[in-house]
């Protein structure tokens, strides 16, 4: 496609459940983010990956949060035993080489509710 | 304490109206500032970017400016559409480039 995709576009969980949210960014883009949008605040920064690494994940609020990615495209975002508090927009992005820069594009979301 | 701080929260305008959209940064080292407009239910998607010595960039009835001394930015609307109803967020890249700073946004709602 030609922008980044996240699914699924809504997901409404139990409290306690794990869930899985997907990103695929644009082709070639080798840099890929996720964030987190909650109602009235502005973008939380969770984890960066270059490539199948991640740098930086010091975002992520606690160990119930992982994320992975494969093949240098697709990345997972799961979140273990959800709690209420994990109720958001989770925003993925992708990049060229950030270092040059270049514009991070977004996604849609995923809109996450833990009942 | 964000480094990034946006007024108004919201705003109601008439259509046909301007308006005007302040941001402060407190980020630093500087690396550029973005404007981002985000409809509902969809991602952010990039207005204008900004370097430290670019005062002023437009993009169609959309207009940045830029004091990186105040470290302070606006972004200007023009002649408002029903479809410029958004939130309007400013971002700001530092020495990091990967590590974004986000401002909380501002509602804008155009009303016919």
């Amino acid at each position: 496609g030609a922008g980044v995709s996240q699914s699924p576009s809504n997901k409404v969980t139990e409290k306690g459940k794990d869930v899985e949210l997907r990103c695929d960014p644009i082709s070639g883009h080798t840099a890929l983010y996720w964030y987190r949008q909650s109602l009235g605040q502005g973008l939380e920064f969770l984890i960066y990956f270059q490539g199948n690494s991640a740098p930086d994940k010091s975002g992520l609020p606690s160990d119930r949060f992982s994320a992975e990615r494969t093949g240098g495209s697709v990345s997972t975002l799961t979140i273990q035993r959800t709690q209420q508090e994990d109720s958001a927009v989770y925003l993925c992005a992708s990049s060229f080489d950030p270092r040059t820069g270049n514009e991070q594009f977004f996604g849609p979301g995923t809109r996450l509710t833990v009942l | 304490k964000n480094q990034v701080e946006q007024s108004p929260q919201s705003l109601i305008i008439l259509e046909g109206k301007n308006c005007t959209l302040q941001c402060n940064y407190t980020v630093s080292p500087f690396s550029n500032l973005r404007w981002y407009k985000q409809d509902t239910g969809r991602g952010p998607v990039s207005l204008t970017i900004m370097t430290f010595s670019e005062n002023t960039k437009s993009n169609g009835r959309y207009t940045a400016t830029l004091d990186a001394d105040t470290k302070q930015s606006s972004l200007h609307i023009t002649a408002s559409q029903l479809s410029d109803s958004a939130s309007y967020i400013c971002v700001v890249s530092g020495s990091n480039d990967y590590k974004l700073s986000f401002g909380a946004g501002t509602t804008v709602t155009v009303r016919a």
